[in-house]
């Protein structure tokens, strides 16, 4: 079945520092890949939407300038938190999907600032 | 998306069948139903999904009301492993964005 890999597994990292998540599909070409966050006892909620090659669409209320994303290849998209804080801190997790496939999910990040 | 409405919680004994309902009155005709289920502290995993015919993989069976109003998915011999919470997903037709609402939080008893 489609796998998607997602690294690291955990961060715990100092305020101010800006972390990147990494999230590739093993086994097929991603043309969309998505990200998502999900904070203690709630749902995911979809951050923002990549295309390869293209800008990613954010949801409303995220900061583009603090969620950089970058989906360079079929196979890799990157999420960088710049400039975290302790309300950053949550569960990150990324998905992926070739030409309206189901998406398949990786295990996610859970990043923790301090 | 459609709006789906699942029950909050259910329990169900090891080794009988798990039954999870979900309605979705305000699907349209070329929308897809989805079940993904999230085990604690993992990402979703992609369970099953059907337009109108029941579905069936080795996962669970899909089953869609001939109206398409509700669905229900079946775990037809659930394991403690099976404990997680599970959701109903309605896409809008066209857009591969999925929206997670509550879910069902399923609970495997020995």
């Amino acid at each position: 079945g489609a796998v998607v890999s997602q690294h690291p597994s955990r961060v715990i990292c100092k305020s101010g520092t800006s972390v990147k998540i990494e999230c590739r599909s093993l086994d097929f070409q991603a043309t969309t890949m998505f990200w998502y966050r999900q904070f203690p006892k709630q749902s995911l909620m979809l951050m923002a939407t990549s295309n390869e090659g293209s800008k990613a669409t954010y949801e409303q209320g995220v900061e583009k300038d603090k969620f950089l994303i970058n989906h360079a290849s079929l196979t890799l998209s990157t999420l960088t938190v710049t400039s975290a804080h302790p309300e950053d801190s949550s569960f990150y997790i990324c998905s992926a999907s070739f030409r309206n496939q189901p998406q398949h999910f990786g295990d996610g990040t859970r990043l923790s600032i301090l | 998306d459609a709006k789906t409405t699942q029950p909050t919680s259910m329990d169900c004994a090891e080794g009988r069948a798990a039954n999870l309902p979900c309605n979705h009155s305000t699907i349209s005709g070329n929308e897809y139903v989805y079940w993904y289920r999230q085990i604690h502290s993992q990402g979703p995993q992609y369970i099953i999904h059907g337009l109108k015919n029941n579905e069936t993989n080795e996962m669970a069976s899909l089953i869609i009301t001939e109206d398409r109003k509700s669905s229900t998915l079946i775990l037809p011999h659930a394991t403690l492993r099976d404990t997680a919470v599970y959701y109903c997903i309605v896409p809008n037709f066209g857009n591969e964005k999925l929206t997670f609402g509550t879910g069902t939080r399923l609970t495997i008893i020995p």
